[in-house]
């Protein structure tokens, strides 16, 4: 089982719409958490950190449910320029105590059409 | 401007003959790393670097090597590639292992013949 999960959608929805999407992980020990966006063909980018108490930046909002062992991104008022893929990363501490592995998942891809 | 430089962007080669893909960063980042992204599998990290001399692997390390002989650079050597390596990579740094974001460079599409 991938360490961390994500649904690959496509996710294919209007303008204005609110779209929601959820990561799971498995390891329990994992410390932080990311939400990364990635454009066709180009790097990505961190769009947010996601925090314990969950956090909100504009139209997105990003939520931590430790319990379930899944993170969360609510877009709302979807735009055109939100199509993308969006990677979901948790961090969690190596073997050797003082590394952070990074993991990613392997993208949900986002169309917003008019 | 604060950037990630890969080079080459796109490299067609065969297998067995050795390359290098070349990685500098300017923001005086400590920790840079390498990702491979092949579809269904995502994003995974073949080697990483917490500062000068100071490598170690990732989750994908077989068939690679890497060299931090200067803070801006982390190189990416394939030895004798081969079609498995054909990928999409990734060179990334941030100003430490545990910071973010982590700035990622441009990409580099590689074809193993």
């Amino acid at each position: 089982r991938k360490e961390v999960e994500q649904d690959p959608g496509p996710f294919n929805v209007p303008e204005g719409a609110t779209v929601a999407f959820n990561c799971t992980y498995s390891n329990s020990a994992s410390q932080s958490f990311f939400w990364y966006r990635q454009d066709c063909r180009k790097e990505p980018k961190l769009l947010m950190s996601v925090y314990s108490s969950g956090n909100e930046d504009g139209r997105f909002t990003a939520q931590l449910n430790r319990a379930s062992q899944y993170i969360s991104l609510l877009i709302r008022d979807s735009k055109l320029s939100d199509s993308a893929t969006y990677l979901c990363v948790v961090r969690t501490s190596g073997l050797s105590g003082g590394s952070y592995i990074p993991t990613f998942g392997r993208g949900t891809s986002l169309i917003v059409h008019p | 401007e604060a950037q990630v430089t890969q080079n080459p962007r796109y490299l067609i080669t065969v297998t067995g003959k050795k390359l290098t893909v070349t990685c500098s960063q300017n923001m005086n980042h400590e920790y840079m790393s390498w990702y491979r992204q092949d579809p269904g599998l995502g994003l995974r990290q073949i080697y990483y670097s917490m500062n000068v001399e100071v490598t170690d692997k990732g989750d994908v390390p077989e068939g690679y090597k890497v060299s931090r002989k200067e803070k801006r650079n982390f190189p990416l050597i394939l030895e004798s590639p081969s079609p498995n390596q054909t990928s999409l990579y990734f060179c990334a740094s941030s100003l430490s292992q545990s910071a973010q974001p982590q700035h990622f460079g441009d990409g580099t599409r590689l074809s193993i013949l």
